[in-house]
């Protein structure tokens, strides 16, 4: 079971959009329709995002959606805010009720 | 409101078992709906999954941690536990538990998280 790959960071402008990727294999990403993100500020639990790949759970804003192509995830924040600054993390399921994290990436806004 | 609560030492020596435990309030640990988890994360570090448990017992751990790791469940006091055997500095870390909801196969509620140091 290897980790997931994210960029370590990313940043934009207010009203800007980003692209969080998250690469893995065929063995997790590839084989599930199953990724999800979470958004974690500094000394606060991780927050849901986005599960399923796709989905946005209840009270999540619109801003954020996620798609995925083969082994690799993706996590898009539009209109960026102040309030989006924060880490990133992505989790993908990988058989047998087993799950695995990416590393994170440290999304800055300018 | 659900909610989980993590428990434990905050200081463990080298060589010995890290023990945690989660409370679940606001709702069942019984349900067939979620699996519940521990994740970690060192200081300044990701998230890494440690394992999950279902409420029949059935556990599933990650690969790298397996000949360490035990998570068991208290149905009766809506708890399930987590010991880590053998630790090292490097088990130094934020433990979080968490809830999976089969539904989603995703972690959609987590605990504030506690932090155990293993120094001597």
């Amino acid at each position: 079971q290897s980790a997931l790959t994210q960029p370590a960071s990313l940043s934009g402008s207010p009203g800007q959009s980003i692209t969080i990727s998250c690469t893995g294999t065929s063995s997790d990403i590839g084989s599930y329709n199953l990724v999800s993100w979470f958004q974690q500020h500094p000394g606060k639990a991780p927050k849901l995002m986005i599960y399923e790949g796709t989905k946005r759970p209840s009270g999540v804003s619109n801003r954020f959606s996620g798609s995925k192509s083969g082994n690799t995830a993706s996590l898009t924040i539009s209109g960026l805010q102040a309030e989006d600054e924060a880490e990133y993390y992505c989790c993908s399921y990988a058989g047998s009720s087993t799950h695995v994290f990416g590393p994170g990436t440290k999304v800055t806004v300018l | 409101q659900l909610q989980l609560q993590e428990s434990g030492p905050g200081l463990v020596n080298p060589s010995e078992t890290l023990s945690l435990i989660c409370t679940v309030t606001g709702g069942s640990i019984s349900s067939s709906s979620y699996y519940w988890a521990w994740v970690r994360q060192p200081p300044g570090k990701g998230l890494e999954w440690i394992g999950s448990i279902y409420y029949s017992g059935g556990t599933f751990y990650n690969p790298s941690l397996k000949s360490r790791v035990i998570i068991s469940i208290d149905t009766s006091k809506n708890q399930f536990s987590l010991r880590l055997n053998s630790v090292t500095a490097a088990d130094t870390a934020l433990y979080y538990c968490a809830r999976l909801t089969t539904a989603i196969v995703a972690f959609d509620f987590w605990g504030q998280g506690t932090l155990v140091i293993v120094s001597s």
